[in-house]
């Protein structure tokens, strides 16, 4: 079944670490996103990529990166240097269509830093 | 820029009761499209309904219905008989029309809803 991956689905990391949440999906879509979830702020963009080797900044993308190699894959890094990296994070992906809107989540990666 | 607002934090119901959770939003845009997802326990988003900002019609599906009104830009979502299963927290979200660059979603910041025996 075509679906969104991430992985893993718990992520415990020390302070001043990077870490890299994976992301990869087979549903051919193109535009890819990264999501935050903090409790009662919603969800947050970070990134986003409308085809390979693309990529734009969202609403809070300081501290962390992203890549766009392959239309399947869109990991995410999570820097030093972003101040409160302890969050839910979802992968979302959409066909590029211009009037299809099904987007498509993962189940998501809590990552916790200790 | 766009904005979601669900004023409504936290909700909490007996079972079998009916519930509306409210959403209003923000947009330049006159082509939009606006989103429910449920997020269980589990925490992923399970898609409910998306509504284009042409279609002012209301829609029922089984005990969900949705009250589309583009005069007060509100999308309210009604669970009628409220059920155990429909505890989770509902977002609310909207999208601008692809304009050659990938469209994102705003999301609200989410109502709780707490169905109780």
């Amino acid at each position: 079944d075509g679906g969104i991956t991430q992985s893993p689905k718990y992520l415990f990391r020390k302070e001043g670490q990077n870490v890299t949440l994976s992301c990869e999906q087979n549903l051919n879509h193109d535009a890819m996103y990264w999501y935050r979830q903090d409790p009662g702020q919603g969800l947050r963009l970070i990134y986003y990529s409308q085809i390979v080797n693309d990529f734009q900044k969202g609403d809070i993308a300081e501290g962390y990166s992203v890549s766009r190699e392959k239309k399947e894959s869109f990991p995410l890094t999570v820097t030093s240097a972003q101040k409160n990296p302890t969050a839910f994070y979802l992968c979302a992906s959409r066909s590029g269509g211009p009037f299809n809107y099904g987007y498509t989540f993962g189940s998501g990666t809590r990552l916790t830093v200790v | 820029a766009q904005k979601v607002t669900q004023a409504q934090t936290e909700i909490s119901v007996v079972e079998k009761e009916d519930v509306t959770l409210d959403c209003v939003y923000e947009t330049r845009d006159t082509t939009y499209y606006l989103f429910w997802y449920k997020q269980p326990p589990s925490g992923e988003l399970v898609f409910l309904i998306r509504r284009n900002s042409f279609d002012e019609q209301n829609e029922i599906s089984g005990r969900y219905s949705w009250n589309f009104q583009k005069s007060t830009s509100s999308f309210n979502f009604t669970i009628t008989a409220s059920q155990v299963v429909d505890s989770a927290v509902y977002f609310c979200a909207l999208s601008e029309v692809y304009t050659g660059t990938a469209s994102k979603l705003t999301f609200g910041t989410g109502t709780r809803l707490q169905v109780t025996l």
